[in-house]
């Protein structure tokens, strides 16, 4: 069973650098088939995708948050990382990562990290 | 970008009911790029339906999924004690980005 995992800080200071890791397990994430994806979801407000990676290094992002965001990936590691530059309270949310294939249906998630921005 | 709007935004159903949700989207969307997901607190999300119509690997058949073009329908035929989330549909238009709709909660009565 595929199992997806976030980590990294809980709170980041506005203007900083906001850097997550998603750790898979159970399954390779060298797969041509499918894509790493992170969401967001700010407190009592809906789903927002960030941005996806496939194994080989191609992204694309959403063309609101397309500036200030890097995704990259490690295969050896089987780990993917987010990363989303000049943060405000307003990027506080729970970060999800999550596989979504070519038709972009998320069918694996993980359970999510919450990231507060504030001094 | 495609924007989606759920609706009702707040749905309050007993056990056994029949909970209808729907989702419209702002342009024409392909039925292959429709798919509607469960939140939990606490809980991973889960994929129910893609596809529009498909139910995900191990979803019960309670679960199903209609509709076409703009307007799209998940229908819970007889609600468990364990249905009761929020639900969000989300589409893929074909270029980024990938979108979500506001979500509509289903709660006890």
């Amino acid at each position: 069973q595929l199992q997806l995992q976030e980590s990294g800080p809980g709170l980041v200071k506005p203007s900083e650098t906001l850097s997550l890791t998603c750790t898979v397990s159970g399954g390779s994430i060298s797969s041509n088939n499918y894509f790493w994806g992170w969401i967001r979801q700010p407190p009592g407000k809906g789903l927002e995708w960030i941005g996806s990676i496939s194994y080989s290094g191609s992204t694309y992002y959403t063309p609101s948050l397309k500036s200030r965001v890097t995704i990259s990936v490690d295969t050896s590691k089987n780990q993917f990382s987010l990363k989303l530059s000049s943060v405000t309270a307003a990027d506080t949310a729970v970060y999800y990562c999550a596989r979504h294939d070519s038709a972009r249906r998320f069918d694996y998630w993980g359970q999510g990290t919450l990231v507060t921005v504030s001094s | 970008e495609i924007v989606l709007t759920q609706s009702p935004g707040t749905l309050s159903l007993s056990p056994g009911e029949r909970a209808t949700l729907s989702c419209r989207a702002s342009q024409s969307i392909s039925s292959s790029y429709l798919a509607w997901y469960q939140q939990k607190p606490g809980q991973a999300l889960r994929l129910l339906i893609y596809g529009a119509s498909s139910r995900a690997t191990g979803i019960p058949d309670r679960f199903s999924g209609s509709g076409s073009g703009t307007d799209f329908t998940l229908t819970i035929s007889r609600l468990e004690p364990e249905d009761f989330a929020v639900y969000y549909c989300q589409q893929y238009g074909g270029s980024p980005p990938i979108t979500f709709g506001p979500g509509t909660k289903v709660d006890i009565k």
